[in-house]
């Protein structure tokens, strides 16, 4: 079974450009999750999906950043305007959780976001 | 607050040498997962090892054994008789099994564990 697909896998771009990220969850998979990882900050939440509805965005760091799920197979991070601060690699992962069952959770490959 | 501490930095042996990674956790929480991740030099995030709050057995799994321990908060990763391939970040990882973060992971900070030949 496939697992969870990320492109790009490496993006460079200069500031003040738009970025989107892309995520293909696991078939089956009900709750999606993106999360950025630096050395300073190390791996941190940014937004949590479960049946496709944002359920906690608080780790969104700005107005710059966006995330969509439009359908159970797809979902996107968008950065608009991107800055050097945001380079950092970015993960998808997901999960089946319903009622009191919490699954364990499959990462993407991570996209190698450079912001110059 | 939840939150995962991973004293060790980094960690430095030599193959066939056992080391043991250390995690603590603090959470309100009576029901919840803990877990462990391997993150090798290629960058992506494997899953090693999930535990649930209620089941404090001990695992083994080949050269790799889990010790949890709720009276002391800790969820410790051993590697008996290491090997270079296991050089890498090791993450500790603590989730709600219930609420609204319920599945979001609180990660450590990581171990980086560097196995010379």
């Amino acid at each position: 079974d496939a697992g969870v697909i990320q492109s790009p896998r490496h993006e460079v771009t200069e500031m003040g450009q738009e970025v989107t990220l892309r995520c293909k969850p696991i078939s089956g998979h009900n709750s999606l999750f993106w999360y950025r990882q630096t050395m300073m900050r190390g791996l941190e939440l940014l937004i949590y999906f479960n049946n496709n509805v944002p359920i906690d965005d608080s780790g969104m760091p700005e107005d710059r950043f966006s995330a969509k799920m439009p359908n159970a197979s797809f979902s996107t991070l968008k950065i608009q305007p991107s800055e050097p601060r945001d380079s950092a690699v970015y993960f998808c992962a997901s999960s089946f959780i319903a009622g009191e069952r919490t699954d364990t959770q499959y990462f993407g490959p991570g996209t190698r976001l450079t912001v110059l | 607050a939840q939150k995962v501490t991973q004293a060790q930095t980094e960690i430095s042996v030599v193959e066939k040498e056992d080391v043991t990674l250390d995690c603590v956790y603090e959470t309100r929480d009576t029901t919840y997962y803990l877990f462990w991740y391997k993150q090798p030099p290629s960058g992506e995030l494997v899953f090693l090892i999930r535990r649930n709050s209620f089941d404090e057995q001990n695992e083994i799994s080949g050269r790799y054994s889990w010790n949890f321990q709720k009276s002391t908060s800790s969820f410790n990763f051993t590697i008996t008789a290491s090997q270079v391939v296991d050089s890498a970040v090791y993450f500790c990882a603590l989730s709600e099994a219930r609420g609204g973060s319920q599945g979001n992971l609180i990660f450590g900070k990581g171990t980086k564990l560097s196995v010379k030949p």
